[in-house]
């Protein structure tokens, strides 16, 4: 089985801090993804990456920063922690699938989530 | 992508089949249904995914109608483990640039089993 590990599930941190969320996959996926959920919002994609040192910006990438050294970790940095970052931070994987039909690319696993308290 | 419409919360009881509807009207050709759950404080776990042909695996059967306008996911013998928020996904399976890695997830279905 896929298993994707976030490092906390539950992290208290005050303004202004600088915090790092860790993912990692056991899977040799080549996508990794990092999302937020909040109520009412539902999930919203941050950033995500198709390899190694490759990162892409998803709907709201403001406030945030990734890092993808190694093909199995995907780090999540909040610069300057904010009291509207505090919220469920979802990490996710997926394998891109066979040339001309990735439908595997869609099918992401995911992580048990971090919940993020800025006070 | 093809937007979905899916009720905002159905019960069933335990033990029963629970049907899932998703109406996806505007799919097109090359777009694939798929289904993710949340169970409550959990990470979203993938479920099944289906072009046009019906699909069964170990968690479940998807039924996808002969125009493709809309599926039915079926949890043939529901159990309390099954509460949870079900999402109904559409979305082309090509590698066209860096928007196709994106999943979106809608409000989806509250699926609450009584006992």
């Amino acid at each position: 089985d896929v298993k994707v590990t976030q490092s906390s599930r539950y992290l208290v941190k005050r303004t202004g801090e600088k915090v790092f969320l860790e993912c990692v996959q056991d899977m040799d996926h080549e996508n990794m993804f990092w999302y937020r959920q909040d109520p009412g919002l539902g999930l919203r994609l941050i950033y995500f990456s198709y390899d190694v040192k490759m990162k892409e910006k998803g709907d709201i990438p403001e406030g945030y920063s990734v890092s993808r050294e190694k093909k199995e970790r995907f780090s999540l940095i909040l610069e300057s922690a904010s009291t509207n970052q505090t919220s469920m931070y979802l990490c996710a994987s997926s394998f891109t699938g066979l040339a001309g039909l990735r439908i595997a690319k869609n099918i992401q696993y995911f992580g048990a989530g971090t919940r993020l308290s800025v006070l | 992508d093809a937007k979905t419409t899916q009720p905002p919360s159905m019960d069933c009881a335990e033990g029963r089949a629970a049907n899932l509807p998703c109406n996806h009207s505007t799919i097109s050709g090359n777009e694939y249904v798929y289904w993710y759950r949340q169970i409550h404080s959990q990470g979203p776990q993938y479920i099944i995914h289906g072009l046009k042909n019906n699909e069964t695996n170990e968690m479940a059967s998807l039924i996808i109608t002969e125009d493709r306008k809309s599926s039915t996911l079926i949890l043939p013998h529901a159990t309390l483990r099954d509460t949870a928020v079900y999402y109904c996904i559409v979305r082309v399976a090509t590698n066209s640039g860096a928007g196709s890695y994106q999943l979106t997830f809608g409000k989806g279905t509250k699926l609450s089993v009584i006992p």
